[in-house]
C-alpha cells in the first residue's frame, strides 16, 4: 500500500463546477500537510496548507480529519485557469515529503 | 521569492557518462532534496541533505550520489548513467525553523534522457 493515496483522476469539469478531490495517508506520525499543483511540464507549486481547523483560500478549501488519516481539497467554481494536476503532500519529519500520484483536473468551457 | 534553479532544463548523456545535476537555492534554506518524477510513479526522493556536509538516502538512492560542499548548492550524480535513469529531475529546499511547515520550493526541473 502506497504511503499517500490519491483518487486516480482523471477529472473532467464543466466552468463553474464544484469538485473534491480525496487524500489517505498511512503513517499516523505524519506531521503536515499540503496541496501542490503541478502545470503540464512545470515544477509543483504549494496551493495551500492543510490544518486540523480546515483552512479556505478563496475557491479552495482544504480539510484534515487526523483521526480518519484523511486530506480533502474542495475547489468552488472551477476556472479554466484550475486545469491542473493537484498533489496531496505528507510531511514525515525534518521536512521529508511523501507525494501522492496526483490528480489530474480538466476544467472545460 | 524563494528562487531555485537547476543547471540545465534538457540533458541528453550517453549509458555509462557520469552526470552531474546542480541546484542552487537562495533562501539560505537549511534541506534540500532531489527528486525523480516519472509517469504513473509520482515523485519518488533520491537523497536529501539537511545540513552542508550531511545527507541522507531517500526511497530510491540506487544508482545517485549527492554532495553539499556548501548550503545554497546540492549536486546529484549518476556515477555511470543507465537508460533507467531517464526521468525529470527535481529539486527542492525547504526552511528548518521552529513553527516551520516545512513548505517546499522547486526548481524548474532537468529532463535527463540517457540513450
Amino acid at each position: 500500500r502506497k504511503e499517500v493515496e490519491q483518487d486516480p483522476g482523471p477529472f473532467n469539469v464543466p466552468e463553474g463546477a464544484t469538485v473534491a478531490f480525496n487524500c489517505t495517508y498511512s503513517n499516523s506520525a505524519s506531521q503536515s500537510f499540503f496541496w501542490y499543483r503541478q502545470d503540464c511540464r512545470k515544477e509543483p507549486k504549494l496551493l495551500m496548507s492543510v490544518y486540523s481547523s480546515g483552512n479556505e483560500d478563496g475557491r479552495f478549501t482544504a480539510q484534515l480529519n487526523r483521526a480518519s488519516q484523511y486530506i480533502s481539497l474542495l475547489i468552488r467554481d472551477s476556472k479554466l485557469s484550475d486545469s491542473a494536476t493537484y498533489l496531496c503532500v505528507v510531511n514525515r519529519n525534518a521536512g521529508k515529503s511523501t507525494f501522492g500520484d496526483g490528480t489530474t483536473l480538466t476544467v472545460k468551457p | 521569492d524563494v528562487k531555485v534553479t537547476q543547471s540545465s532544463r534538457y540533458l541528453v548523456k550517453r549509458t555509462g557518462e557520469k552526470v552531474f545535476l546542480e541546484c542552487v537555492q537562495d533562501m539560505d534554506h537549511e534541506n534540500m532534496f532531489w527528486y525523480r518524477q516519472d509517469p504513473g510513479l509520482g515523485l519518488r526522493l533520491i537523497y536529501f541533505s539537511y545540513d552542508v556536509k550531511m545527507k541522507e538516502k531517500g526511497d530510491i538512492p540506487e544508482g545517485y550520489s549527492v554532495s553539499r560542499e556548501k548550503k545554497e548548492r546540492f549536486s546529484l550524480i549518476l556515477e555511470s548513467a543507465s537508460t533507467n535513469q531517464t526521468s525529470m529531475y527535481l529539486c527542492a529546499s525547504s526552511l528548518t525553523a521552529s513553527g516551520s511547515s516545512y513548505e517546499q520550493y522547486f526548481g524548474p526541473g532537468t529532463r535527463l534522457t540517457v540513450t
